[in-house]
């Protein structure tokens, strides 16, 4: 099983809105990541978690808040954003110990109205 | 700046004709990777070159490694409508955890 599930596949809220991003893996990967992808465009790294701890925040606005409960769990919490962060958000996994060979879901495509 | 610059950014040909895309930088690189994503799907890891000059095929796909690590192409060979999508080079950085650094992207559509 190399599936990386994501859920919702589509979020719509409005600027006042709390949600939240979903992503689950269940081949004992460590590494688990977020990347945000505009149209057109390649993705772009978030955040990274390895051995579920946050290691990497690529400077990510606070309005983006991750969490990893668990090694196979990784959420995105939203809250108070801006339609200029509509976009499609990926979820991705990796072993963590020997290469960086990254998992992608199919992703959450995101509008903010 | 691109660290990874791709060209052509867009390609559109017919169903069975030959492309070949290139992925350039000025640094050299331990290894680089080549992902497709499809449309409304996430990137899929095609193949990972690693030895200056490498070539490596995959079905109808040839992927190249520069003698130098500096840069990579994949050339399609009698290209199919499934061949669509988005090809990406990236370098999947020095350690096990770390931030892929995409390339700036080739949008492929193959009319039937």
């Amino acid at each position: 099983d190399t599936e990386v599930t994501q859920t919702p596949k589509h979020l719509v809220m409005g600027m006042t809105n709390k949600k939240s991003l979903k992503c689950e893996q269940h081949m004992g990967h460590r590494a688990m990541y977020w990347y945000k992808q505009k149209a057109k465009k390649p993705p772009e790294l978030m955040f990274v978690y390895s051995y579920e701890k946050l290691s990497i925040n690529e400077s990510v606005p606070s309005r983006f808040s991750p969490e990893c409960p668990n090694s196979s769990l990784l959420n995105l919490h939203l809250h108070a954003l801006q339609p200029e962060d509509s976009a499609l958000y990926l979820c991705a996994s990796s072993q963590g110990t020997i290469s960086n060979i990254q998992y992608f879901g199919a992703g959450t495509r995101l509008s903010v109205l | 700046t691109q660290l990874l610059e791709q060209s052509p950014q867009f390609l559109s040909i017919q169903e069975g004709e030959n492309l070949t895309v290139y992925c350039n930088s000025s640094s050299v690189f331990s290894s680089l990777q080549w992902y497709r994503q499809e449309p409304g799907e996430g990137p899929v890891l095609l193949v990972t070159v690693v030895t200056g000059g490498e070539v490596k095929k995959l079905k109808r796909l040839t992927f190249q490694f520069g003698d130098a690590r500096k840069d990579s192409s994949l050339h399609i060979t009698a290209a199919q409508p499934g061949d669509t999508g988005l090809y990406l080079c990236a370098f999947p950085g020095y350690s096990s955890a770390s931030k892929i650094i995409f390339g700036s992207g080739t949008r492929l559509s193959i009319r039937p």
